[in-house]
């Protein structure tokens, strides 16, 4: 069973500072298939990032994925108010079975 | 832009069996996507629980295969979730979503669903 770590559980930054939310794969990536999600309370994840670094249809390029192997990284540049939120990461393994991280809080300092 | 709206019960009893649908718009599920379920208990994270294309091939978690039968009904741009032998770890918020490039592009707002007597 691939098991997805997101670290830190918690990131307490202030608006306008840098974002860098890890997530490590217990077995490494035979494909680029990871994604990350944004959550807002009371709110459906919203999709930012897939196949590692490509982003979703209208999301800020202040968004962006990199990594491979079992070492992904979402990096948000400049954090807006609207960005304080859970972040998942999830990874797509075959035959077919998505795994998502337990989720990092950003939250305002 | 496609829109997928839940439906279900809100309260199912133990032992018995949970039934969702999701009903899309503005897309039609014979267009060759794969469409999942996805839940997320109260405070806790998200779960795949498995997809469907319309062709009616399906995929499941293997943690909950034995319990879960998806469906679809491309004559009502539908699908739908069967878990059977639900308990109260079954509480959740259940989302359906259309599937994009190996992730979940557009989701459902979610409908919450209690196991309790």
């Amino acid at each position: 069973e691939v098991v997805l770590t997101q670290s830190p559980g918690t990131l307490s930054l202030s608006p306008g500072e840098r974002a860098t939310l890890s997530c490590r794969a217990s077995q490494g990536l035979a494909n680029s298939y990871l994604a990350w999600y944004q959550q807002k309370p009371g709110q459906a994840p919203r999709l930012l990032i897939y196949d590692t670094l490509r982003r979703a249809t209208g999301i800020p390029d202040r968004f962006s994925g990199s990594g491979s192997g079992t070492d992904f990284t979402l990096t948000i540049s400049r954090l807006e108010p609207e960005d304080f939120a859970v972040y998942y990461c999830q990874r797509y393994d075959t035959p077919a079975m998505y795994t998502f991280g337990q989720g990092t809080k950003v939250e305002i300092k | 832009q496609v829109q997928l709206q839940e439906s279900g019960p809100g309260l199912v009893k133990p032992s018995e069996t949970l039934s969702l649908t999701c009903t899309v718009s503005d897309d039609s599920i014979s267009r060759g996507w794969w469409w999942s379920w996805v839940r997320q208990p109260p405070g806790k994270g998200l779960e795949w629980i498995g997809e469907i294309h319309h062709s009616g091939t399906t995929s499941y978690n293997p943690s909950l295969k034995s319990r879960v039968t998806i469906s679809v009904d491309t004559s009502k741009n539908q699908f739908s979730l069967t878990l059977n032998s639900v308990t109260a770890a079954d509480t959740a918020l259940y989302f359906c979503a259309r599937n994009g490039d190996y992730s979940q592009d557009s989701w459902g707002q979610g409908t919450l669903i209690a196991v309790s007597p």
